[in-house]
This record gives structure tokens, C-alpha cells and sequence, in this order.
């Protein structure tokens, strides 16, 4: 079965960091298009990075220079390092395989808040 | 920058019924990077079509898509109510890559 199974939320305070994973299991997430969509709560969906399949990565505007998207091709497992966390990044993340995103993960909550 | 916008806002209708929404682009969108998604409370969403009218696996024939340029509709031609959700359109090819539409809320009731 393919699945993504995403780990890593929790509470942080402004200006934190936190690294939320995404474990890959059916399928080998190298060579795969793979991304991290948010929403916070009550919200609409916001994607937030991509990693093609050459490792090439982008980024939403709003996360850009403090999110960083990878994979680690051993562990089958997709990455997201979050720096300097504002409250307005509060949401759960999910990942995604492909473009367009099929399947998902369940998604992981990240507050930011003191 | 291709922004999507999405009608309308909420549908309320009853079951057996068909269900039309609506996503417009602010400039054109190539038919292939054209996806619907279907979310429902509390869960993740879920791929229904992509390419604009291509449904995935497993989605049921009711759910229909098409439109191409700017104009593209989701059409769930007899409601159930277990298709009560939030519908979501997405971009999938031009900057910034993967923009979604605000959504619309299906009430089936």
C-alpha cells in the first residue's frame, strides 16, 4: 500500500526551528516529485515547496530563504526544515507525492506560538 | 502570477442533484496542469482529477471534469452525501508552482 506518514509537529515559539519528516512506504520517494502543502485552521490549502525529481527544489514566496526542502534516499523519507518560525506558519503540513499531489499524508500540526 | 478563484463560495443541495463549480484563472492554464481535489473535515485531501478531466483511480464516474484556458468545472453530476466536502482546483505547472483556488464547500443534505 502506498503511504505517507508525516512527524516531526509540535509547539514551537517565534523565531524557532523545527524539522518535520515525512516517511514513504509502497513506493521510493527518489526520483519522485515531492512536496509540503499547509493549511491553517479554518484556511484553505497553501502549497509551500517542491523537490523535483533532478533535486531541484522551489519555495512559496512566504517561506522562502527560511524553509528548506530534501530527501534522504536511504531512510525513503522526505524532509522539511523550518527556521525562524512565525505565527502565521501555524498549520498542518502535509506532504504529497507526484505533481499533481496523489497521495498525501495525514499531516502534521505546527504551532508557533509563546 | 496565476491566481485561481473558485465559485461558487458554498452550494447547498440535496441529494440525487447536480453539483457545478467553478474555477477561473487570471491567465491561461495549460489543460494539462489543471487538478480538482476533494477534502473532507479532519482529513487530508484527496486527488479527484487532473490533466482537467482525467479522473484519478478509483474516483467515482459522477465526478466529471472539464474547461480548458482560463475556465474549468467540476461537475458531480448525482450528489451523495458522503459527497459533502471542500472542492479545491490547483495549477500544477506555472509560477507559483501548485496555487490552489480558495476552495468551495459542498453541502449535501
Amino acid at each position: 500500500e502506498v503511504q505517507l506518514v508525516e512527524s516531526g509537529g509540535g509547539l514551537v515559539q517565534p523565531g524557532g526551528s523545527l524539522r518535520l519528516s515525512c516517511a514513504a512506504s509502497g513506493f521510493t520517494v527518489s526520483g519522485k516529485y515531492m512536496s509540503w502543502v499547509r493549511q491553517a485552521s479554518g484556511k484553505g490549502l497553501e502549497w509551500v515547496s517542491i523537490i523535483y525529481s533532478d533535486d531541484s527544489t522551489y519555495y512559496a514566496d512566504s517561506v522562502k530563504g527560511r524553509f528548506t526542502i530534501s530527501r534522504d534516499n536511504s531512510k525513503n523519507t522526505l524532509f522539511l526544515q523550518m527556521n525562524s518560525l512565525r505565527a502565521e506558519d501555524t498549520a498542518v503540513y502535509y506532504c504529497a507525492s507526484n505533481f499533481p499531489f496523489d497521495p498525501w499524508g495525514q499531516g502534521a500540526l505546527v504551532t508557533v506560538s509563546s | 502570477e496565476i491566481v485561481l478563484t473558485q465559485s461558487p463560495g458554498t452550494l447547498s443541495l440535496s441529494p440525487g442533484e447536480r453539483a457545478t463549480l467553478s474555477c477561473r484563472a487570471s491567465q491561461s492554464v495549460s489543460s494539462s496542469n489543471l487538478a480538482w481535489y476533494q477534502q473532507k473535515p479532519g482529513q487530508a485531501p484527496r486527488l479527484l482529477i487532473y490533466g482537467a478531466s482525467s479522473r484519478a483511480t478509483g474516483i467515482p464516474a459522477r465526478f466529471s471534469g472539464g474547461g480548458s484556458g482560463t475556465d474549468f468545472t467540476l461537475t458531480i453530476s448525482r450528489l451523495e452525501p458522503e459527497d459533502s466536502a471542500v472542492y479545491y482546483c490547483q495549477q500544477y505547472g506555472a509560477s507559483p508552482l501548485g496555487t490552489f483556488g480558495p476552495g468551495t464547500k459542498v453541502d449535501v443534505k
